[in-house]
């Protein structure tokens, strides 16, 4: 079975900074799947990003962009230019080929602050 | 395109009873899956519906339930409620065409046992 470890339950990022949320998993699958889920307070579950394990290019949308180390099985997120609209609970998960499960770590917390 | 919808949003229901829930996926997408989520475990995974049928399971018991129709909607249903079923449950769609596709989240329905 696949696991999913966020270590850090809290952030905080002065507006217009730069943050990194960090995400480790544990699989014995070769061809997999990441995803970091971002879910705002009292709103829907939003997908940020996604990366296709067997491609070595780390994905990247506007602010967003991971830094995908498959050997090491990590797969942090960077937001660049924190705005307050970014504040939520970041989710990292995991899913094989097998079907659309997702494994989601804890998630993290972040408050980006004015 | 509308969204995933998920009725009711939210429920109280006591000890003993039993509670169905409703997803209505994005028009076109044939997977339905369920997750469960909690403060104390996160997001946990429940069942994954394609076409009427289980794709997959998670780890929950039998009181669970869960069941897809023709038009790709689906209904889960928790028998014999406990206080520990206390949760927001999500309900996520997405296409078949390939994997590693985009799921879908709705706004979740929250379920309070008393």
């Amino acid at each position: 079975a696949q696991t999913v470890t966020q270590s850090q339950p809290e952030m905080s990022v002065q507006e217009a900074e730069t943050v990194t949320l960090s995400c480790t998993y544990d699989t014995s699958e070769n061809n997999y799947y990441l995803f970091w889920y971002k879910q705002p307070p009292s709103r829907q579950m939003i997908l940020v990003i996604r990366q296709e394990a067997y491609k070595q290019q780390n994905a990247t949308e506007n602010r967003f962009s991971v830094n995908f180390q498959k050997a090491a099985k990590s797969f942090s997120l960077k937001i660049s230019d924190s705005q307050l609209g970014d504040t939520a609970m970041y989710f990292c998960a995991f899913k094989d080929n097998a079907g659309n499960m997702l494994t989601f770590g804890g998630g993290t917390r972040l408050m980006v602050k004015p | 395109k509308a969204g995933v919808t998920q009725t009711p949003r939210y429920l109280i229901k006591t000890r003993g009873q039993q509670v169905t829930l409703s997803c209505s996926p994005i028009s076109g997408h044939r997977s339905v899956s369920w997750y469960q989520q909690t403060p104390g475990q996160g997001l946990q995974f429940l069942f994954e519906y394609f076409s009427e049928t289980q794709r997959n399971k998670g780890n929950f018991p039998g009181r669970f339930s869960g069941r897809q129709f023709s038009n790709s909607r689906s209904e889960m249903n928790v028998s014999t409620l406990e206080l520990g079923d206390s949760a927001l449950y999500l309900c996520a769609s997405s296409a078949w065409d390939r994997l590693g596709n985009e799921q879908f989240f709705g706004p979740g329905t929250r379920l309070t046992v008393l």
